[in-house]
Protein backbone atom coordinates (compact mmCIF):
# COMPACT_ATOMS: atom_id res chain seq x y z
CA UNK A 1 0.00 0.00 0.00
CA UNK A 2 0.67 3.82 -0.15
CA UNK A 3 1.42 3.89 3.72
CA UNK A 4 1.91 2.00 6.53
CA UNK A 5 -1.43 1.15 7.94
CA UNK A 6 -2.53 0.29 11.65
CA UNK A 7 -6.17 -1.04 12.70
CA UNK A 8 -7.93 -0.36 14.68
CA UNK A 9 -7.31 3.35 14.78
CA UNK A 10 -9.30 3.38 18.36
CA UNK A 11 -9.69 0.52 20.58
CA UNK A 12 -11.40 0.91 24.08
CA UNK A 13 -10.87 -2.48 26.27
CA UNK A 14 -11.82 -3.22 29.65
CA UNK A 15 -9.38 -3.92 32.04
CA UNK A 16 -8.52 -7.42 32.02
CA UNK A 17 -9.47 -7.59 27.92
CA UNK A 18 -7.11 -9.14 25.53
CA UNK A 19 -6.38 -6.67 22.75
CA UNK A 20 -4.59 -7.06 18.72
CA UNK A 21 -3.08 -4.39 17.34
CA UNK A 22 -2.54 -4.60 13.37
CA UNK A 23 -0.26 -3.13 10.99
CA UNK A 24 0.39 -3.55 7.74
CA UNK A 25 3.73 -1.80 6.72
CA UNK A 26 5.00 -0.66 3.18
CA UNK A 27 5.12 -3.79 1.09
CA UNK A 28 8.25 -4.48 0.86
CA UNK A 29 9.63 -3.57 3.89
CA UNK A 30 12.14 -5.18 5.65
CA UNK A 31 12.17 -3.64 8.66
CA UNK A 32 9.70 -3.18 11.10
CA UNK A 33 9.16 -1.23 14.86
CA UNK A 34 6.27 -0.85 17.16
CA UNK A 35 6.61 1.66 19.79
CA UNK A 36 4.48 2.92 22.62
CA UNK A 37 3.16 6.67 22.76
CA UNK A 38 1.95 7.59 26.21
CA UNK A 39 0.41 10.84 26.87
CA UNK A 40 2.31 13.97 26.18
CA UNK A 41 5.31 11.75 26.08
CA UNK A 42 7.79 10.62 22.96
CA UNK A 43 6.99 7.46 21.27
CA UNK A 44 9.06 4.57 23.29
CA UNK A 45 10.51 1.60 21.64
CA UNK A 46 8.84 -1.66 21.87
CA UNK A 47 10.07 -4.42 19.67
CA UNK A 48 12.14 -4.41 16.11
CA UNK A 49 11.43 -7.17 13.01
CA UNK A 50 13.52 -7.91 10.28
CA UNK A 51 11.30 -9.54 7.78
CA UNK A 52 10.03 -12.66 10.26
CA UNK A 53 12.46 -12.65 12.57
CA UNK A 54 11.92 -10.73 16.06
CA UNK A 55 15.69 -9.42 16.34
CA UNK A 56 14.97 -6.82 19.80
CA UNK A 57 11.99 -7.23 21.99
CA UNK A 58 13.91 -5.33 24.61
CA UNK A 59 11.30 -2.71 25.50
CA UNK A 60 8.30 -4.65 25.79
CA UNK A 61 7.18 -3.64 29.10
CA UNK A 62 5.88 -7.04 30.33
CA UNK A 63 5.40 -11.07 29.61
CA UNK A 64 1.65 -9.25 28.82
CA UNK A 65 3.12 -7.72 25.24
CA UNK A 66 3.67 -9.85 22.47
CA UNK A 67 4.27 -9.58 19.22
CA UNK A 68 4.80 -11.19 15.54
CA UNK A 69 4.98 -10.95 11.94
CA UNK A 70 5.02 -14.74 11.13
CA UNK A 71 5.55 -14.02 6.77
CA UNK A 72 7.86 -11.07 7.49
CA UNK A 73 4.71 -8.62 5.88
CA UNK A 74 2.07 -7.95 8.37
CA UNK A 75 2.56 -7.79 12.30
CA UNK A 76 0.44 -8.23 15.52
CA UNK A 77 0.67 -6.72 18.75
CA UNK A 78 -1.13 -8.37 21.24
CA UNK A 79 -1.70 -7.27 24.69
CA UNK A 80 -2.97 -9.85 27.51
CA UNK A 81 -4.75 -8.82 30.52
CA UNK A 82 -4.86 -5.30 29.88
CA UNK A 83 -3.97 -2.59 32.50
CA UNK A 84 -5.01 1.34 32.60
CA UNK A 85 -1.28 1.70 32.14
CA UNK A 86 -1.10 0.11 28.59
CA UNK A 87 -3.43 3.37 27.32
CA UNK A 88 -1.51 4.58 25.26
CA UNK A 89 -1.17 5.41 21.65
CA UNK A 90 0.68 2.23 19.82
CA UNK A 91 2.92 2.98 16.91
CA UNK A 92 4.23 1.24 13.85
CA UNK A 93 6.92 2.15 11.68
CA UNK A 94 8.23 0.18 8.84
CA UNK A 95 11.85 0.83 6.37
CA UNK A 96 13.30 -0.83 3.50
CA UNK A 97 16.26 -2.96 3.90
CA UNK A 98 19.30 -0.34 4.99
CA UNK A 99 17.43 2.52 4.93
CA UNK A 100 17.63 5.37 7.37
CA UNK A 101 14.30 7.06 8.85
CA UNK A 102 11.02 4.93 9.01
CA UNK A 103 7.45 5.64 7.63
CA UNK A 104 5.17 6.15 10.67
CA UNK A 105 1.37 4.57 10.67
CA UNK A 106 -1.09 6.71 12.28
CA UNK A 107 -1.61 4.91 15.31
CA UNK A 108 -3.73 3.08 17.40
CA UNK A 109 -5.24 4.68 20.58
CA UNK A 110 -5.61 2.50 23.50
CA UNK A 111 -7.86 3.02 26.22
CA UNK A 112 -8.13 0.88 29.33
CA UNK A 113 -11.47 1.09 31.21
CA UNK B 1 23.91 3.45 24.21
CA UNK B 2 22.35 6.04 22.60
CA UNK B 3 19.66 8.49 23.71
CA UNK B 4 18.72 12.08 22.97
CA UNK B 5 17.35 15.08 25.07
CA UNK B 6 15.13 18.24 23.70
CA UNK B 7 16.05 20.64 25.80
CA UNK B 8 12.98 22.72 25.54
CA UNK B 9 9.68 20.83 26.17
CA UNK B 10 8.07 24.08 24.95
CA UNK B 11 9.02 27.02 22.16
CA UNK B 12 6.75 29.68 21.80
CA UNK B 13 7.32 32.36 19.04
CA UNK B 14 5.17 35.10 16.76
CA UNK B 15 4.66 34.36 13.46
CA UNK B 16 7.08 35.18 11.32
CA UNK B 17 10.06 34.94 13.57
CA UNK B 18 12.64 32.11 13.51
CA UNK B 19 12.52 29.03 15.44
CA UNK B 20 15.12 27.21 17.20
CA UNK B 21 14.18 23.88 18.78
CA UNK B 22 17.33 22.23 20.61
CA UNK B 23 18.73 18.89 21.08
CA UNK B 24 21.45 17.13 22.26
CA UNK B 25 22.61 13.31 21.50
CA UNK B 26 24.94 10.78 23.26
CA UNK B 27 25.43 7.47 20.74
CA UNK B 28 28.08 5.19 20.81
CA UNK B 29 28.67 4.90 17.25
CA UNK B 30 28.46 7.20 14.57
CA UNK B 31 24.65 8.40 14.98
CA UNK B 32 21.89 8.76 12.05
CA UNK B 33 20.00 11.56 13.72
CA UNK B 34 16.03 12.63 12.55
CA UNK B 35 13.79 15.26 13.20
CA UNK B 36 9.65 14.44 13.14
CA UNK B 37 7.27 16.29 13.43
CA UNK B 38 3.84 15.28 14.66
CA UNK B 39 0.57 17.40 14.81
CA UNK B 40 -2.14 16.93 16.64
CA UNK B 41 -4.15 13.62 16.10
CA UNK B 42 -1.94 13.29 13.31
CA UNK B 43 0.74 10.59 12.65
CA UNK B 44 4.65 11.16 12.84
CA UNK B 45 6.21 12.95 9.73
CA UNK B 46 10.01 12.72 8.98
CA UNK B 47 11.07 16.74 8.56
CA UNK B 48 15.07 15.92 7.74
CA UNK B 49 17.49 13.38 8.42
CA UNK B 50 20.80 13.30 8.92
CA UNK B 51 23.58 10.39 8.19
CA UNK B 52 26.81 11.48 8.20
CA UNK B 53 26.95 13.68 4.78
CA UNK B 54 26.76 16.83 5.01
CA UNK B 55 26.40 18.53 8.01
CA UNK B 56 23.88 20.98 7.28
CA UNK B 57 20.69 19.12 6.42
CA UNK B 58 17.63 20.64 4.77
CA UNK B 59 14.50 19.33 5.44
CA UNK B 60 10.73 20.00 4.22
CA UNK B 61 8.50 23.12 4.86
CA UNK B 62 11.44 25.27 5.38
CA UNK B 63 13.36 23.43 8.15
CA UNK B 64 17.01 22.74 8.41
CA UNK B 65 19.24 21.04 11.31
CA UNK B 66 22.60 21.47 11.86
CA UNK B 67 24.98 18.03 12.76
CA UNK B 68 27.84 19.68 15.32
CA UNK B 69 29.67 16.67 16.68
CA UNK B 70 31.98 18.65 18.71
CA UNK B 71 28.55 19.87 21.03
CA UNK B 72 26.54 16.68 20.24
CA UNK B 73 24.00 18.39 19.27
CA UNK B 74 21.43 18.79 16.06
CA UNK B 75 18.69 21.94 16.35
CA UNK B 76 16.53 22.06 14.18
CA UNK B 77 15.93 26.21 13.02
CA UNK B 78 13.33 27.86 10.61
CA UNK B 79 13.86 31.47 9.44
CA UNK B 80 10.09 32.80 9.77
CA UNK B 81 7.58 30.27 11.56
CA UNK B 82 4.17 29.93 9.75
CA UNK B 83 0.92 29.02 12.03
CA UNK B 84 1.06 25.70 10.27
CA UNK B 85 4.16 25.14 11.97
CA UNK B 86 2.30 24.34 15.65
CA UNK B 87 3.04 21.32 16.89
CA UNK B 88 4.50 18.54 18.43
CA UNK B 89 8.70 17.73 17.07
CA UNK B 90 10.61 15.46 18.45
CA UNK B 91 14.39 14.62 17.73
CA UNK B 92 15.56 10.80 17.30
CA UNK B 93 18.90 9.28 16.92
CA UNK B 94 19.34 6.15 15.80
CA UNK B 95 21.49 3.10 15.21
CA UNK B 96 19.22 -0.14 14.25
CA UNK B 97 16.17 1.49 15.90
CA UNK B 98 15.01 4.67 16.84
CA UNK B 99 15.07 6.48 20.25
CA UNK B 100 12.91 9.50 20.45
CA UNK B 101 13.13 12.75 22.79
CA UNK B 102 10.57 13.77 24.82
CA UNK B 103 9.30 16.11 22.69
CA UNK B 104 9.08 20.13 22.01
CA UNK B 105 6.02 21.50 21.66
CA UNK B 106 5.77 24.33 19.20
CA UNK B 107 3.72 27.22 19.62
CA UNK B 108 3.24 30.12 16.76
CA UNK B 109 1.50 33.33 17.78
CA UNK B 110 -0.37 35.44 15.20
Amino acid sequence: GAGVSQSPRYKVAKRGQDVALRCDPISGHVSLFWYQQALGQGPEFLTYFQNEAQLDKSGLPSDRFFAERPEGSVSTLKIQRTQQEDSAVYLCASSPQGEYGYTFGSGTRLTVV
Amino acid sequence: AQSVTQLDSHVSVSEGTPVLLRCNYSSSYSPSLFWYVQHPNKGLQLLLKYTSAATLVKGINGFEAEFKKSETSFHLTKPSAHMSDAAEYFCVVSYYDMRFGAGTRLTVKP
